[in-house]
């Protein structure tokens, strides 16, 4: 079956704009939880969606939103691009939300968003 | 709230010899403990977790997790290393339990194996 996919891969954008990426988790997943992972700082949560609903934010300001659809992909948006939000952006699949699920995460490649 | 501590940034060995990535944990509650791999320009992949039962848990590519409950650690092994195993890999840890059913990692080893 068809995995997490996550678009674009790469991106390159200029401080003061917008992006938004996105995430389709593997069919029949209905959470979808973002990460930022930066060479100094890991892997940072950001949020998760579960049934279109956010269950849960990070430590990240509110130019950092999202949103999940009916059919469970999920968007995340940054908005004010900053040089310091250049990170690889994953997004990682379940069945159930964070707090009810025990088991592993399927995970996409990522996107590499390049800020200048 | 939960933590969790790779303590050494890099690990290197021989191609052959055993290595072992460390991990130790923060968290109230019973702790489910994972292990993920990231290769180059990819995400993380599963290899193995342990939720209860048997301490020493056995994963996928041959690597294997002994958890220590006094210790609070849970080390990642494997008897003998290929150059292929050279990644990144993470610990996570989730409790059982109110706020703490959230998945935390830690920040990463990279594991180089010298051929």
């Amino acid at each position: 079956k068809a995995g997490v996919t996550q678009t674009p891969r790469y991106l390159i954008k200029t401080r003061g704009q917008q992006v938004t990426l996105s995430c389709s988790p593997i069919s029949g997943h209905r959470s979808v939880s973002w990460y930022q992972q930066t060479p100094g700082q890991g892997l940072q949560f950001l949020f998760e969606y579960f049934s279109e609903t956010q269950r849960n934010k990070g430590n990240f300001p509110g130019r950092f939103s999202g949103r999940q659809f009916s059919n469970s992909r999920s968007e995340m948006n940054v908005s004010t691009l900053e040089l310091g939000d250049s990170a690889l952006y994953l997004c990682a699949s379940s069945l159930r939300e964070q707090s009810e699920w025990g088991g592993s995460y399927t995970f996409g490649s990522g996107t590499r968003l390049t800020v200048v | 709230a939960q933590s969790v501590a790779q303590p050494e940034d890099q690990v290197n060995v021989a191609e052959g010899n055993p290595l072992t990535v460390k991990c130790t944990y923060s968290v109230s509650g019973n702790p489910y403990l994972f292990w993920y791999v990231q290769y180059p320009n990819r995400g993380l992949q599963f290899l193995l977790k342990y939720i209860t039962g048997d301490n020493l848990v056995k994963g996928s590519y041959g690597f294997e997790a002994e958890f220590n409950k006094s210790q609070t650690s849970f080390h990642l092994k494997k008897p003998s290393a290929l150059v292929s195993d050279s990644a990144l890999y993470f610990c996570a840890v989730r409790g059982d339990s109110g706020s703490a059913r959230q998945l935390t990692f830690g920040s990463g080893t990279q594991l180089t194996v010298l051929p």
